[in-house]
């Protein structure tokens, strides 16, 4: 199976402090890695969508100078959270796809839970 | 636009009750529609997927869904609840290449 990990998977920090999460495609090469940020007892948000190699395409308001997303690789992609502060504190989910073709599934990382005091 | 509605934010059934999970979805054309399982602190798995092949999907764990164009629906179900079936669980709706958009969660508790 298609395996993504998230790392770390819980991170606390201080306000004013950057902070990364890296996604890894771990069996597999993913064109396409998305990230998404859910709130507790609610939906996942869609922030961006990033393709290997160029840049993020971000939805309507979420800042991309605050969070930055670099796709470095087929296998890796990174969210930075710079300059938290406690109202960024939520669970981040990456997701990467394998293929370009329609329909092809999703796979989700295991989450990274972000506290910021 | 698309957009996917669950409704009902929680259900609760006895062990070994059918359950079900609403779901509606909103699009010009004719989506691809997901169902996700979340349990706590752990990212998404996916339970089943339409695709425009049969109407009816038979996913893991017992589920499966039915898409059905004329009511814009594609409701989870499964005969009879397990315990281990209590989690949180999502619609989704993709258009071509698209991000999935997801619906608000239905959190379901299975009472023994």
């Amino acid at each position: 199976g298609a395996v993504v990990s998230q790392h770390p998977s819980r991170v606390i920090c201080k306000s004013g402090t950057s902070v990364k999460i890296e996604c890894r495609s771990l069996d597999f090469q993913a064109t396409t890695m998305f990230w998404y940020r859910q709130f507790p007892k609610k939906s996942l948000m869609l922030m961006a969508t990033s393709n290997e190699g160029s840049k993020a395409t971000y939805e309507q308001g979420v800042e991309k100078d605050k969070f930055l997303i670099n796709h470095a690789s087929l296998t890796l992609s990174t969210l930075t959270v710079t300059s938290a502060h406690p109202e960024d504190s939520s669970f981040y989910i990456c997701s990467a796809r394998r293929d370009r073709f329609l329909a092809s599934e999703q796979f989700f990382g295991p989450g990274t839970r972000l506290t910021v005091l | 636009a698309q957009s996917v509605t669950q409704l009902g934010s929680h259900v609760s059934v006895s062990e070994g009750a059918l359950v079900l999970l609403r779901c509606n979805y909103s699009s010009s054309v004719p989506p691809y529609l997901f169902w996700y399982v979340q349990y706590p602190n752990q990212g998404l798995q996916l339970l089943l997927k339409y695709t425009s092949a049969a109407t009816l999907v038979k996913g893991i764990n017992g589920f499966e869904a039915e898409f059905k164009k004329s009511e814009t629906s594609f409701h989870l179900t499964k005969p009879s609840a397990h315990m281990s079936d209590a989690a949180e669980y999502f619609c989704a709706v993709m258009f071509r290449r698209g991000p999935l958009v997801f619906g608000k969660g239905t959190r379901l508790s299975v009472i023994a």
